[in-house]
């Protein structure tokens, strides 16, 4: 069951700058719990992006960046590039389930 | 550096009880947090349950009757084992850590298991 909802899709051309939106309520992103982001390339595992809403773990390219304001974050790519085509999820933890959720996922396509 | 590697039983009829594991290489078991993800062919991700090297459990509400998540802390593994299995359970289970008590993002993630419920 995804509580937090994303586009779900968007697309750009090689260069330009993708904004990916997930919005939630006042139990989950809204209630001050951090935003996640994964990355997932066709048939594999999903990938750690940005964690605590706007932080990059070791060999994330700084074209990736995350924010986060009310009840709703944001991923966005600049200088998207043909390696980025993917899906892109946003988690966080709901309090109401008392658990942690994901977002609708996202599919990026460089156009 | 935590790797994680899992196996287990990837074709089941209905009504039969799925039963997947989860190996720790490297890194630190206790103190972390130990998950299972699944994620439907096509669709998103959903969690279904965590639990610690002292055996402290959370599980997803929606799955809570029919999932038993443990620990095996001598061979550093963990394994889920959700009964009753329907033809909605097809999908593809990860196990992934998300670290401490104090971190909430899931890093680094097993290969994947695709699970298949059939008659």
């Amino acid at each position: 069951q995804s509580v937090l909802t994303q586009p779900p899709s968007v697309s750009g051309a090689p260069g330009q700058r993708v904004t990916i939106s997930c919005t939630g309520s006042s139990s989950n992103i809204g209630a001050g719990y951090d935003v996640h982001w994964y990355q997932q390339l066709p048939g594999t595992a999903p990938k750690l992006l940005i964690y605590g809403n706007n932080n990059r773990p070791s060999g994330v390219p700084d074209r990736f960046s995350g924010s986060k304001s009310g009840t709703s974050a944001s991923l966005a790519i600049s200088g998207l590039q043909a390696e980025d085509e993917a899906d892109y999820y946003c988690q966080s933890y709901d309090s109401s389930l008392s658990g942690y959720v994901f977002g609708t996922g996202t599919k990026v396509t460089v156009l | 550096q935590v790797q994680l590697q899992q196996w287990g039983a990837g074709l089941l009829k209905p009504s039969e009880t799925l039963s997947l594991s989860c190996a720790v290489y490297g890194g630190s078991f206790s103190g972390h947090y130990w998950s299972w993800i699944r994620q439907p062919p096509g669709k998103g991700l959903e969690w279904i349950g965590e639990i610690n090297h002292r055996g402290n459990t959370n599980y997803n509400p929606s799955l809570k009757s029919r999932v038993t998540i443990s620990v095996d802390t001598s061979k550093n593994q963990f394994s889920l084992k959700l009964n009753s299995v329907t033809a909605a359970d097809t999908a593809v289970y990860y196990c992934a850590t998300r670290g401490t008590v104090s971190t909430n993002w899931f890093d680094p993630w097993g290969q994947g298991t695709l699970v298949t419920v059939s008659s």
